[in-house]
């Protein structure tokens, strides 16, 4: 099956930095890759995905790369905020019919 | 308003004694979930159906089992639970398995 990992587990930053979290995947036909994030006692959100044919989609601070070559697929969140503080998942379609994801970053944003 | 709805929200139960979580949308969805969520392993599918009456394996099906007789359900049931399956529970529906999931609120299981 489709393998996804997340680096690195854990992330802090100061308030208004960039934090930046990569994931890679195994599966050279994946061809969807969302980010979700789940804050404390929540549940999991779709807050930005991209599809294989698109190299890079931004939306307000929040924005994700795509390198399909080497099979890695970035979130990039700029001007955090203390509210950005989470855990953010990545995952990648795989098999047609599955979605497969990462284990979690904890993104930890310090005012 | 569009959403996915699981019962109940915390559950503590004995080893061995059959249970079901409940998971129900109203967006005409055809893909829907169940993943657990256990610290330090992110979220790990355990079932997922592709229509009505067509379910499948995830990656941790042991001691599941699941049915889809409607579209709109998609309840999980633990046949004889143990105490491994102690875990956060979420089901989750989109469209196809390539667009946005949609998550319910989660059902905290605790199995002594």
């Amino acid at each position: 099956g489709e393998n996804v990992e997340q680096h690195p587990s854990t992330l802090s930053v100061q308030e208004g930095d960039s934090a930046v979290i990569k994931c890679t995947y195994s599966d050279s036909a994946s061809n969807y890759f969302p980010w979700y994030k789940q804050e404390l006692g929540k549940r999991p959100q779709l807050i930005i995905d991209i599809r294989s044919n698109v190299g890079e989609k931004k939306d307000q601070r929040i924005a994700v790369t795509l390198n399909k070559t080497a099979k890695h697929f970035s979130l990039h969140i700029t001007e955090t905020q203390p509210e950005d503080s989470a855990v953010y998942f990545c995952a990648a379609t795989y098999g047609n019919n599955r979605l497969a994801f990462g284990k979690g970053n904890q993104v930890v944003v310090i005012p | 308003e569009a959403q996915v709805t699981q019962n109940p929200r915390y559950l503590i139960t004995v080893t061995g004694k059959k249970l079901t979580v409940t998971c129900s949308q109203n967006m005409n969805h055809e893909y829907m979930s169940w993943y657990r969520q256990d610290p330090g392993l992110g979220l790990r599918q355990i079932y997922y159906s592709m229509n009505v009456e067509v379910t499948d394996k995830g990656d941790v099906p042991e001691g599941y089992k699941v049915s889809r007789k409607e579209k709109r359900n998609f309840p999980l049931i633990l046949e004889s639970p143990s105490p491994n399956q102690t875990s956060l529970y979420f089901c989750a529906s989109s469209l196809r398995p390539s667009t946005e999931a949609f998550f319910g609120q989660g059902t905290r299981l605790t199995v002594v």
